[in-house]
């Protein structure tokens, strides 16, 4: 297995909804991320995870709340979003933290 | 921090003809340097990487060289093809209190007409 997938493709919820993202790859990747992208924007680095433990929080809002419960999962749990954290949130993840990533496709997520 | 620097912002080129994308990067601890592609409404692809320690790397018809004295890398492609339309993103890792971290360029539209 040599992908990383993202659960779900999209997502649709309201400013007080609680909803969580899954990423999940079985490729024995040590390293795994989030990132946030915007229309025509590059990724932007949000969580780094290194063997299961938050290495980097790129001072990311509470809102956004990330969970590792083993090594090949990695989640995002949200809560109270705005409408201004719509984007497409990619999951991605690498054998070490200093060798290439690959990412999942990805959920574009709405808040209304 | 580190900061990469990413042009053209948009480059339209003939199918056949080739492409070239250029970065630079502020932070000269930084040693890995990856590609990514990414067609629309898609995830980011890595398409090629270099580290450091190599000056210039190949496959088929995409290459990347790195100058490490000026602190820029940059992408060719060869013979072009309407397939190769796409955003281009360059990174590089940067270290970020202890822990490394991909710092992306803001990308280049590519857009390869037949």
């Amino acid at each position: 297995d040599t992908e990383v997938t993202q659960t779900p493709k999209h997502l649709v919820m309201g400013m007080t909804n609680k909803k969580s993202l899954k990423c999940e790859q079985h490729m024995g990747h040590r390293a795994m991320y989030w990132y946030k992208q915007k229309a025509k924007k590059p990724p932007e680095l949000m969580f780094v995870y290194s063997y299961e433990k938050l290495s980097i929080n790129e001072s990311v809002p509470s809102r956004f709340s990330p969970e590792c419960p083993n090594s090949s999962l990695l989640n995002l749990h949200l809560h109270a979003l705005q409408p201004e954290d719509s984007a497409l949130y990619l999951c991605a993840s690498s054998l070490q933290s200093n060798t290439e990533a690959f990412f999942g496709q990805g959920t574009r997520l709405t808040v209304v | 921090g580190e900061n990469v620097e990413q042009h053209p912002s948009t480059l339209s080129v003939q199918e056949g003809d080739s492409a070239v994308i250029k970065c630079t990067y502020s932070d000269s601890a930084s040693n890995y340097f990856p590609w990514y592609k990414q067609e629309l409404g898609k995830r980011p692809q890595l398409i090629i990487d270099i580290r450091s320690n190599v000056g210039e790397k190949k496959d088929q018809r995409i290459a990347v060289t790195l100058n490490k004295t000026a602190k820029h890398f940059s992408l060719h492609i060869t013979e072009t093809q309407p397939e190769d339309s796409a955003v281009y993103f360059c990174a590089a890792l940067a270290r970020n209190t202890g822990f490394q971290k991909l710092v992306f360029g803001t990308g280049t539209r590519l857009l390869v007409s037949p």
